[in-house]
């Protein structure tokens, strides 16, 4: 069965610093990998999504960006953090049909 | 624009009362319908969805029903329990985006 993994869980950083969290997924081939944001109490907003290595399709401009090193491996990043950047993170994949599954999301709060 | 519209934003129901929750849409080419649970702290889970060739769908005490003429899709949920508290989203394809979420509905159960 497949498995989706993201870690860290949680994490704290200041202003300015450098963010990495990680999505993986096991038990499929070459899914669609996507990269959400949840503000405290809203709703899903898309920030980027992927159909295949190095392929990143983006939906919203912002400091942050994605990549994907590995078929099943989606990773999200910025360079310098913004306090507007916290929020609940969340990786989800799809095999090509409509169906997002979800990972267990990273709390980040950026102080 | 491309929206999704979810009503209400909070509902509270009496254990074993009943509780729908409605959403609209703007793509009349829109075809999947998916709702997704998500308990405090996690990834929301899928619960049910429905295709466009299909009008209502049912999985034990949860139905989901289609209406593409007014361009609608609802979430009922019978006999509620406590254990049915969470927040509940709606989706569906827009334009090119793959799945644009509703705001989502915080339902409580009370015992």
């Amino acid at each position: 069965s497949q498995t989706i993994h993201q870690w860290p869980a949680t994490l704290v950083q200041p202003v300015g610093s450098p963010l990495s969290l990680e999505c993986t997924v096991e038990g499929t081939s070459n899914p669609n990998l996507y990269w959400y944001r949840q503000a405290a109490g809203r709703g899903l907003q898309l920030l980027f999504y992927s159909v295949g290595i190095g392929q990143i399709s983006s939906e919203v401009p912002q400091n942050l960006s994605a990549s994907r090193p590995q078929d099943r491996q989606f990773i999200l990043s910025s360079k310098k953090l913004l306090l507007s950047d916290s929020g609940f993170y969340l990786c989800a994949w799809t095999t090509g049909a409509d169906t997002q599954y979800f990972g267990p999301g990273t709390r980040l709060t950026v102080l | 624009g491309e929206n999704v519209e979810q009503h209400p934003s909070t509902l509270s129901v009496q254990e074993g009362d009943s509780a729908v929750i409605k959403c609209t849409y703007s793509d009349s080419a829109s075809n999947y319908f998916p709702w997704y649970k998500q308990e405090l702290g996690k990834g929301p889970q899928l619960i049910i969805d429905i295709r466009s060739n299909v009008g209502e769908k049912k999985d034990q005490r949860i139905a989901v029903t289609l209406n593409k003429t007014a361009k609608h899709f609802s979430l009922h949920i019978t006999e509620t329990q406590p254990e049915d508290s969470a927040v509940y989203f709606c989706a569906t394809p827009l334009g090119n985006t793959p799945l644009v979420f509703g705001k989502g509905t915080r339902l409580s159960v009370i015992a």
